[in-house]
């Protein structure tokens, strides 16, 4: 069964602090990305990666950074959290190929105050 | 640049009856179509995906039918039930590094007893 968590479930953050978030998959897969959900702009993505060590920006990276150290973990990072950036934020794993399907995490509430 | 359009923001129906949520996209390249499903409170999880011209797929009872002549993929099911209440998205890839996902803003359904 894939696999992919994610911590913390739940964070409150103060605007102008940086915030992590983490992501693991145990499915070995190469590909991992991060969203954001909002109403009205469904799934959107931020960063991605296909490997360990690599990290890509994807349609909405101001303002966060990402860093995968293994082909398990993949982290979201706002080094200055604002209140914009309160959202339900999603990381996904994925095999190579077009036809791939992206298994999601939970998710992370985030509330920047 | 590629894009996915839901047309129907909230889609209301009674139990029973038949329902077909639109999904039309634009690229330049060879396309695989996704719909995923996210219930309440839960993270987004595969229904169904297509890359062949013309042929029906399906899934769980719902059942979609690429036309690349139009670019389409709308989802269709011919009698709902009340676990089919679920935001539906209509996602658009293709082979790249990292394979991205391009999604549409989501279609909510809520079905009635």
């Amino acid at each position: 069964e894939a696999a992919v968590t994610q911590s913390p479930r739940n964070k409150v953050a103060v605007t102008g602090g940086k915030v992590t978030l983490s992501c693991n998959q145990t499915n070995n897969h190469n590909n991992m990305y991060w969203y954001r959900q909002d109403t009205g702009h469904g799934l959107r993505l931020i960063h991605y990666s296909y490997g360990a060590g690599s990290t890509e920006k994807g349609d909405i990276p101001d303002g966060y950074k990402a860093s995968r150290p293994s082909q398990e973990n993949f982290s979201l990072i706002l080094e200055l959290a604002t209140p914009s950036q309160t959202s339900v934020y999603f990381c996904a794993s994925g095999d190579w190929g077009g036809a791939a399907e992206q298994f999601f995490g939970p998710g992370t509430r985030l509330t920047v105050l | 640049g590629d894009s996915v359009t839901q047309t129907e923001g909230l889609v209301t129906l009674t139990k029973g009856l038949p329902v077909m949520l639109n999904c039309t996209y634009q690229t330049t390249y060879s396309p695989f179509l996704f719909w995923y499903v996210q219930h309440l409170n839960e993270a987004p999880k595969l229904l169904l995906k297509s890359s062949t011209d013309n042929k029906r797929t399906e899934h769980q009872g719902f059942y979609a039918t690429l036309h690349k002549s139009s670019s389409s993929f709308h989802l269709q099911k011919s009698s709902v039930q009340l676990s089919d209440s679920a935001l539906y998205f209509c996602a658009l890839s293709f082979n790249s590094a990292g394979n991205k996902l391009t999604f549409g803003i989501g279609t909510r359904v809520l079905v009635r007893p």
